[in-house]
């Protein structure tokens, strides 16, 4: 059982790029999320999706763009990178909205230089 | 704002006891979870509370006062395999999950 997969691992990126960052996941969740995780903070939401073909904007939504065209994909993309988004990036998903607890991928860490 | 406070990092050794506090103020409150993660590695789901009290689980309990803003997650009979960052979060009245920093755990033999 898979669980939540991220691709790639990782990545180095010159700024201005683009690139799209993978999530699958195979235990039928409704709800997706893409965080952001940087040193000596929490993590913070960039964008999630509450089923297929929905997604939402998160605390931190600028500079990315998101796709759920499927139920078990979400599609996380950074149009024109910047140094400011290098980070680790969590693909989670979760049965529910309440008290579901979510499942994190093994993360993508992403360098902009 | 919205805020979640957890010391930056514990010391332990390994066989003892260790609690580590969270305390928060949240635009509303729809529960608290606890997760534990490894260097490198994803979160990984520990417990849940939403009402007051204590929950069990082995060698790992979670408490919770609403009225305090206040939880802590205690680890017993410490092993070395517990060294790693426990990161605590409340889901707030939008039930979104607002994180802390999380504490990094040290355990020493």
């Amino acid at each position: 059982n898979a669980g939540v997969t991220q691709t790639p691992k990782f990545r180095v990126l010159k700024t201005g790029q683009s690139m799209t960052l993978l999530c699958a996941q195979d235990m039928n969740h409704e709800y997706m999320y893409w965080y952001r995780q940087d040193p000596g903070m929490g993590l913070r939401l960039i964008h999630y999706s509450v089923g297929e073909g929905t997604t939402a904007k998160g605390e931190v939504p600028d500079g990315y763009n998101v796709s759920r065209l499927k139920k078990q994909n979400f599609l996380l993309g950074l149009e024109s990178a910047a140094p400011s988004q290098t980070s680790v990036y969590f693909c989670a998903s979760s049965a529910g909205y309440s008290n579901q607890p979510q499942h994190f991928g093994d993360g993508t860490r992403l360098s902009i230089l | 704002g919205q805020n979640i406070d957890q010391p930056t990092e514990m010391t332990a050794t390994e066989g003892a006891i260790v609690q580590i506090n969270c305390t928060y103020q949240t635009s509303g409150f729809n529960g608290l979870f606890w997760y534990q993660q490894h260097a490198g590695e994803a979160p990984t789901f520990l417990s849940y509370n939403v009402l007051d009290g204590l929950e069990e689980k082995g060698r790992f309990s979670s408490f919770l006062s609403r009225s305090k803003g206040y939880s802590y997650l205690l680890l017993k009979e410490l092993q070395m395999k517990d060294s790693a960052s426990y990161l605590c979060a409340v889901m707030d009245s939008n039930y979104q999950l607002i994180w802390g920093a999380g504490t990094k755990l040290i355990i020493k033999p």
